[in-house]
């Protein structure tokens, strides 16, 4: 079975710091993999996606996740965070060849903290 | 033109009424998918149509219907909602049925009392 795990459901950075969210999926084969914003009281927002070309992918709003396959993980960073950067964020994963199965980890609220 | 539209953006219905919510896409996109999300959870699936077809229906229960009336339009029709049904409903399409990349709307917000 195919899952996608978020660990830490609640992040807190200050203002300028790094942003690490943090994604690892269970998968027998490597998958697409996305990262998915949504701000409140909003819908969700793509940030950008994993499709087997390049392992670091460039997301917008200057976010970057690289795709680790021994890790069996998809990180989302940002170097320097913002205030506008406070949302929820969620991972997803699609396996191919599964069906139409698409898997959205619990999500993860980032804070920014002036 | 990456936009799918929703409408309303909240609504407010009794356990007996009858309304319906509305997504729209532009993009030639041939997948729709409907959603629930709670707060601070993940999106739930609910439906998705592949051309106009009910390709996936994750036992939604029969108060919730949906259609697809062309390859743009994506309803979602409720009846008898109780108030566990209130959450806000998201629209999705994208352009084949590989789920690659959806393209998601504003969402409604549903309050059953």
């Amino acid at each position: 079975a195919q899952s996608v795990t978020q660990l830490g459901s609640h992040v807190s950075v200050s203002e300028g710091a790094l942003v690490l969210l943090r994604c690892n999926y269970s998968s027998s084969v490597p998958p697409y993999l996305f990262w998915y914003v949504q701000y409140p009281n909003q819908g969700l927002q793509l940030l950008l996606k994993y499709t087997s070309a390049a392992t670091l992918v460039k997301g917008i709003n200057g976010f970057e996740a690289e795709f680790k396959k021994s890790e069996t993980s998809f990180h989302l960073t940002k170097p320097s965070a913002h205030m506008s950067d406070a949302a929820e964020y969620f991972c997803a994963v699609k396996v191919l060849n599964t069906g139409n199965q698409f898997y959205f980890g619990t999500g993860t609220s980032l804070t920014v903290i002036p | 033109d990456t936009e799918v539209t929703q409408t309303p953006k909240h609504l407010v219905m009794g356990m007996t009424n009858k309304k319906s919510l509305k997504c729209e896409q532009h993009m030639g996109h041939r997948a729709m998918y409907w959603y629930k999300q709670k707060a601070k959870k993940p999106p739930e699936l609910m439906f998705v149509y592949s051309y106009e077809k009910l390709s996936i229906n994750e036992s939604v229960p029969s108060r919730f219907s949906p259609e697809c009336p062309n390859s743009s339009l994506l309803n979602l029709h409720l009846h008898a909602l109780q108030p566990e049904d209130s959450a806000l409903y998201l629209c999705a399409s994208s352009q084949k049925t590989s789920w690659e990349t959806q393209y998601f709307g504003p969402g409604t917000r549903l309050l059953v009392l």
